[in-house]
């Protein structure tokens, strides 16, 4: 059964303070990794999808890397804009194969 | 572009009533899955289907149900509601690749 735990479950940085926010997982062969941002009340918003162990990915201020067994979503000099709810998920190469697993999420706020 | 859209956006039901839920994939899109998201959980599936079939279940109950239309729609069914059954219920659409975009959600409560 593919697994996803995220941390820290929440994140207070002031604007300007770089961060990154971690997500581990355990799934059978990985077919991708998903980052994606959720407002509250709102449907998630997807920001990247890796495939490999080193891959990386940038959009903005934001970095996501991945490794063979957790992934990493670097934030340089937030803005108080990038306060949301960060949600990961995988989908494995297992039995329901098409699926995303999530994390809890990690819910971030930047104060100015 | 647009996006994913799900209809309604809000849903007050009472207890043992039946609810749909609609969804419209991005245009081209032929793949719909479903999740239920309750407040401070992450999305777990329910569905997915992929022209007009079922390729995958998640540990839901027989009271949910789902089909997949012609123009790639879909609707979500949920029979007999529970209290528990209260939750943003997402919708989200791929286009033959592993990327799932999100509708906005429709947020069910049963009371």
């Amino acid at each position: 059964e593919d697994q996803v735990t995220q941390s820290p479950e929440a994140l207070r940085l002031q604007e300007g303070e770089s961060s990154s926010l971690n997500c581990s997982y355990t799934v059978s062969g990985l077919r991708g990794l998903f980052w994606y941002r959720q407002d509250p009340g709102k449907g998630p918003e997807f920001l990247f999808t890796l495939y490999s162990a080193g891959e990386e990915k940038e959009k903005e201020r934001l970095k996501a890397t991945l490794t063979k067994k957790e992934s990493f979503l670097h934030i340089t000099a937030p803005k108080p804009e990038d306060s949301a709810t960060y949600l990961c998920a995988v989908q494995g190469d297992g039995a329901g194969s098409y699926q995303l697993t999530f994390g809890k999420g990690t819910k971030l706020s930047v104060i100015p | 572009d647009a996006g994913v859209t799900q209809s309604p956006t809000h849903l007050i039901k009472t207890r043992g009533q039946h609810v749909t839920l609609r969804c419209s994939p991005i245009s081209g899109h032929k793949s719909v899955s479903w999740y239920q998201q309750v407040l401070g959980q992450g999305p777990q599936f329910i569905f997915q289907y992929y022209e007009k079939e079922e390729r995958g279940r998640g540990n839901f109950p027989d009271r949910f149900s789902a089909r997949q239309f012609p123009n790639y729609s879909s609707e979500l069914n949920v029979n007999a509601l529970l209290l528990g059954d209260s939750a943003l219920y997402l919708c989200a659409s791929s286009g033959g690749g592993e990327t799932q975009y999100f509708g906005p959600g429709t947020r069910l409560l049963v009371l």
